[in-house]
């Protein structure tokens, strides 16, 4: 039972540089979303998708792109890493809004 | 956008004691759930709510959807080492495409004192 896999688990960026947080899930959801949880505090939602090519805004979704070609797939882009980027990246699926399976997390370091 | 407030931040409690913890909101939402996130995890679902004035059991852990559809309250009985962990509120909200989408509340942190 795959679930929601995210790679990688831990990475550390220098300022300015980009890359991409892979998601995917196997359970076949619509619904994919990305958070940021900074120490000690709550899930930010940065971006979601209700379907393939579906994709909008969350909460906090400066110095973020994402895509979603695929119900299995949808990374999230960081184009030029800053430290206020700095955080553990979760991301999660569901059938609906109503029960989100989350990942394990990537933790990214940026200095 | 939408605020969920989350009461205590914190706790520290000892081994067997019992837990309440809540969570507001200045909007109605039709649906309330609770997750646990343990160190290094993403969050779990503990329970789902749908129904305003809904009791929900999972074990030691007690829900109950506000009848206002404005708050939700989590009760843990009897705490264990393993209740240790992060505990978040979730509603859902209107997305700009008229289906759902989660947002979270800020947590209340569970420590047990030995």
């Amino acid at each position: 039972n795959a679930g929601v896999t995210q790679t990688p688990k831990f990475r550390i960026l220098k300022i300015g540089q980009s890359m991409t947080l892979q998601c995917t899930q196997d359970m076949n959801h619509n619904y994919m979303y990305w958070y940021r949880q900074d120490p000690g505090m709550g899930l930010k939602l940065i971006y979601y998708s209700v379907g393939a090519g579906i994709t909008d805004k969350g909460e906090v979704p400066n110095g973020y792109n994402v895509s979603r070609s695929t119900t299995e797939d949808f990374p999230l882009r960081l184009e030029l890493a800053a430290p206020s980027q700095t955080s553990v990246y979760f991301c999660a699926s569901s059938e609906q809004s109503k029960r989100a399976f989350f990942g394990q997390g990537t933790r990214l370091t940026v200095v | 956008g939408q605020q969920l407030n989350q009461s205590p931040q914190s706790m520290f409690i000892q081994e067997g004691e019992d837990v309440s913890m809540n969570c507001t909101s200045s909007s109605i939402f039709n649906t309330w759930l609770w997750y646990k996130q343990d160190p290094g995890e993403g969050p779990v679902l503990l329970i789902a709510l749908y129904k305003a004035g809904e009791l929900t059991s999972n074990g030691r852990l007690t829900a109950q959807f506000g009848i206002t559809r404005k708050d939700s309250f989590l009760n843990i009985s009897a705490s264990i080492p393993s209740d240790v962990g992060i505990y978040f509120c979730a509603v859902g909200g209107r997305s700009n495409f008229g289906n759902e989408k989660l947002t979270f509340g800020t947590g209340t942190r569970l420590t047990i004192i030995p």
